[in-house]
């Protein structure tokens, strides 16, 4: 099975970038896609198909993946982007999410 | 714009069959996969399968053996049947819109527990 490695956490102080890595074999050559989860609600699509920003979500919001590693990164990072942040990305018809990062912004 | 919500009992005994809705509104479904996704307490997320309008399925191995998904004759309400539960099965359960290779609407969620 394919497994996607994260950071159990990031602290970041607010105002700085923020960076979340997502690490799996060959996963530059599969399109990642980032999702924010905040306490009591469903999870939140930031970033799809590697680098692109869904309608409504903060420009700060910026991914990148090549060789083996994804990564998320939130510039001038706010204290409402502290959540958990999943990665994910396709092993042929299923799904797999990394075990996600919790984001603390100090 | 398409809305979903799940449904279904909270409360699910161990070694019973737990059966969820997910019901699509504002708009249909379309050409789009329906996922379904957990987040047990404490832990992250796991996906379990999807399920095409025309009633095709994927399921995830880890859930393969004990899973069904199906779809209403209308379009608008899909269903997950999970056999043979148990506490790990507690859980917050989603259903969502895979859009390309993301999922971009999903539901609010619902929280089943697994307890005798």
């Amino acid at each position: 099975s394919y497994d996607l490695s994260q950071p159990p956490s990031v602290s970041v102080a607010p105002g700085q970038t923020a960076s979340i890595t997502c690490s799996g074999d060959k996963l530059g050559d599969k399109y990642a896609c980032w999702y924010q989860q905040k306490p009591g609600q469903p999870p939140v699509l930031v970033i799809y198909q590697d680098t692109e920003r869904p309608s409504g979500i903060p420009e700060r919001f910026s991914g990148s993946n090549s060789g083996n590693t994804a990564t998320l990164t939130i510039s001038g990072t706010q204290a409402m982007d502290e959540a958990d942040y999943y990665c994910q990305a396709w092993d042929r018809t299923t799904a797999v999410f990394g075990g996600g990062t919790k984001l603390t912004v100090l | 714009q398409v809305q979903l919500r799940e449904s279904g009992p909270g409360l699910v005994k161990p070694s019973e069959t737990l059966s969820l809705s997910c019901t699509v509104s504002g708009d249909s479904i379309g050409d789009y996969y329906l996922t379904w996704i957990r987040r047990p307490a404490g832990k992250g997320l796991e996906y379990i399968g999807r399920i095409f309008p025309s009633g095709s399925t994927n399921y995830s191995p880890s859930f393969r053996s004990r899973v069904t998904m199906s779809v209403g004759t209308s379009k608008n309400q899909f269903s997950l049947k999970v056999r043979s539960v148990t506490a790990a099965d507690t859980a917050a359960y989603y259903c969502a819109r895979l859009n390309g290779s993301g999922m971009d609407v999903w539901g609010p969620g619902t929280t089943v527990t697994v307890s005798s």
